[in-house]
């Protein structure tokens, strides 16, 4: 089967580092997303990693390895507005997404 | 561009009625998606389009449900008749095969209610 394992809920505290981990299993392998939906909002596209190694884009890193298939996104310098559900999905040869179940990140004051 | 516009945004209806909710996707994108979204379930895949052709629709619960995307602009997901257990928030999405690194974009859902 297909699956994807991330974290239910990660809480840290406001300007501090979090890293939101994702493992999959995937029959067909053509990139990883993260993708970022606040309470009552629509999921938003963060980033995407196609080959192995770290894109960053302001305070989100993203990484990939495909040969342990394993990704993560890095959240710098948090603020109360990261409170929100990350999640990973992986792109299969179908052309569709595979998705995680989310992880509810939880900033403290 | 004015990004993924869904319509209505919110509809509460009777069990047994007809439900129709309309999505209007990003100019150029040529793959359409509708997924479901619920607590228990998350995010379910519901049906996708490529260039307005139904490509896979294992997702759709039962016949109860039908899409579809008679343009480029314009798809419905369609529930006749409703039941309780369809309230779920519903969200079309498009993107472009030719531009991977630009993702999903979402629309802003529609909150389906059936009471």
């Amino acid at each position: 089967g297909q699956s994807l394992e991330q974290p239910s809920e990660v809480t840290a505290v406001e300007g501090a580092i979090v890293q939101i981990n994702c493992t999959y299993q995937t029959s067909g392998f053509y990139g990883l997303s993260w993708y970022q939906q606040h309470d009552g909002g629509a999921p938003t596209f963060l980033s995407y990693n196609g080959l192995d190694g770290l894109e960053e884009t302001g305070r989100f890193s993203s990484f990939l390895s495909r040969s342990d298939s394993y990704g993560y996104l890095l959240l710098q310098e948090l603020q109360m507005k990261d409170s929100a559900s990350y999640f990973c999905a992986v792109r299969d040869s179908n052309y569709q997404l595979i998705w995680g179940a989310g992880t509810k990140l939880i900033i403290k004051p | 561009d004015a990004g993924v516009i869904q319509s209505p945004r919110h509809e509460v209806t009777e069990m047994g009625q007809e439900v129709t909710l309309r999505c209007k996707p990003i100019s150029g994108h040529d793959y359409l998606f509708w997924y479901r979204q619920t607590m228990m379930r998350g995010l379910e895949l519901l049906i996708y389009f490529n260039n307005n052709v139904p490509i896979d629709d294992s997702g759709m619960p039962e016949d109860r449900f039908s899409a579809k995307m008679p343009n480029a602009s314009f798809s419905t997901l369609k529930i006749q008749p409703s039941e309780p257990r369809d309230s779920a928030v519903y969200f079309c999405a498009s993107s472009s095969r030719g531009h991977p690194l630009l993702g999903y974009t979402f629309g802003s859902g529609t909150r389906l209610t059936v009471v």
